[in-house]
């Protein structure tokens, strides 16, 4: 079974410019997760999707950083523009549900990241 | 709010010595609980968890934690490491509600293996 794949791996830009990340998800998974881990921290959830539709995007900065999930696939996440403290792994995640359902939470499962270096 | 402290950001330690990693969460209603390990350059992979029952876990890897609930803790052990055991760990904690579920990520410990 194939895993959660992300593009590009590695990014450096300058700051104000815009820049986009791509993730598909595990096959047949309805919930999509992008979540921002800044170095020398853990993975702060930025947005959650079920399906084509936001669940959680509280921590979302939205006046810089936007994401879609059209059609309930794959994902991107734009930031316009970039600032300095931009600069992390922004990680990819997806999981059959969103709900815990019956006292079983679902496992998510996690991409290689994206490195983006703001310069 | 859930949060979770990791306790050590760094853990050096000889190669077939026993390791604990420590991790302490705050909530004010029940949680799962879970390891994650991230290996240079790649994604997170879960370890273990902890959603009821038996309050010792077993992961793969040979790794185990025990869920302290009056203790607020639930420390990550391997009785004896391997250099490939040499990545960053992660606590993280969830609701027990029905709903959204939202992984709550501890600032992870660094994991050096010497030979």
């Amino acid at each position: 079974e194939a895993g959660v794949a992300q593009s590009p791996r590695y990014k450096i830009i300058e700051k104000r410019q815009s820049v986009a990340f791509w993730c598909n998800p595990i096959s047949g998974h309805a919930t999509l997760y992008w979540y921002q881990q800044i170095l020398g921290q853990g993975p702060k959830l930025l947005i959650q999707f079920q399906n084509n539709g936001v669940v959680d995007d509280s921590q979302l900065p939205k006046d810089r950083f936007s994401a879609e999930r059209l059609k309930g696939v794959d994902s991107t996440l734009k930031i316009q523009p970039a600032k300095l403290e931009d600069s992390a792994v922004y990680l990819c995640a997806s999981s059959l549900r969103a709900l815990v359902v019956a006292g079983e939470p679902n496992e998510q499962f996690f991409g290689p990241g994206t490195r983006l270096t703001v310069l | 709010a859930q949060s979770v402290t990791q306790l050590d950001s760094q853990v050096p330690v000889f190669e077939e010595a026993p390791v604990e990693l420590r991790c302490n969460y705050s909530s004010s209603v029940s949680v799962y609980l879970f390891w994650y390990v991230q290996y240079p350059n790649q994604g997170l992979q879960l370890l273990l968890k902890y959603l009821s029952g038996s309050t010792l876990v077993k992961g793969i890897n040979g790794f185990e934690a025990e869920f302290n609930k009056s203790q607020t803790s639930f420390h990550l052990r391997k009785p004896s490491v391997h250099i490939s055991d040499t990545a960053e760990y992660f606590c993280a904690v969830s609701d027990r509600i029905q709903g959204a579920q939202k992984l709550v990520f501890g600032q992870g410990t660094r994991l050096t293996i010497n030979p």
